[in-house]
């Protein structure tokens, strides 16, 4: 069994530029949130996804944005953006939207925005 | 909505020194706790739970935690803390069932002196 992959490891873009973040659920796992952990920070949560459908946000502009494809990978899409965003951005997968007990977790994307 | 605070942002231990890292919680309804630890490079992975039953969970690498909710809390501990546990720790609350919008504290950073 496979666990939770992300990609790339880093990623280095300028103001105002787009980013398109990915990840590889665990196998079996249909629900995947997206976190963004500032430094120093916990991580907070931008969005989840089950069965290809937004099922929850967190407070975060419509510049963040994501997809589900049909085998459960995801994308977590920024625009415009903002020296704010740098970050790491965490996406964790769980069989099912209810079951927070057994979301898992993948080592994340460092994103710096200059 | 639901909130976590970690008082305490770094603690230092020695090794084989008995551990207990803070965690209060703010929520209206019965919580869903977790303790979750993050290494450099890698993502967060769950330690503990707890819903309901017992207040005192036990979890993986010999750490347990206590749920008072009197106090608001559920403090993690360790009897004897090992090297390999210097790491961040965050305490994270969320909705039941619902997994979507998942908080987390901003963290305790863990240094072990030899």
């Amino acid at each position: 069994e496979t666990g939770v992959t992300q990609s790339p490891t880093h990623l280095i873009k300028t103001r105002g530029q787009q980013v398109t973040l990915r990840c590889s659920s665990q196998s079996g796992h249909n629900t995947v949130s997206w976190y963004q952990q500032a430094l120093g920070q916990g991580p907070q949560f931008i969005f989840q996804y089950y069965r290809e459908e937004e099922n929850g946000r967190g407070n975060f502009p419509p510049r963040f944005s994501g997809l589900q494809f049909p085998n459960y990978s995801s994308e977590l899409n920024v625009n415009a953006l903002e020296l704010d965003d740098s970050a790491l951005y965490l996406c964790a997968s769980s069989p099912s939207a209810g079951d927070t007990d057994t979301q898992y977790f993948g080592p994340g994307t460092r994103l710096t925005v200059l | 909505a639901q909130s976590v605070t970690q008082p305490d942002i770094h603690i230092t231990v020695s090794e084989g020194a008995s551990l207990e890292l803070r965690c209060n919680y703010s929520y209206g309804a019965t919580p869903y706790l977790f303790w979750y630890v993050q290494s450099p490079g890698q993502g967060l992975q769950l330690l503990l739970k707890y819903f309901s039953g017992d207040t005192l969970v036990q979890g993986i690498k010999g750490f347990e935690a206590e749920f008072k909710r009197s106090q608001s809390s559920f403090n993690l501990r360790k009897p004897s803390v090992h090297w390999s546990d210097a790491a961040e720790y965050f305490c994270a609350v969320a909705a039941y069932p619902n997994n979507n919008d998942m908080r987390f504290g901003a963290g305790t950073r863990l240094t072990v002196k030899p």
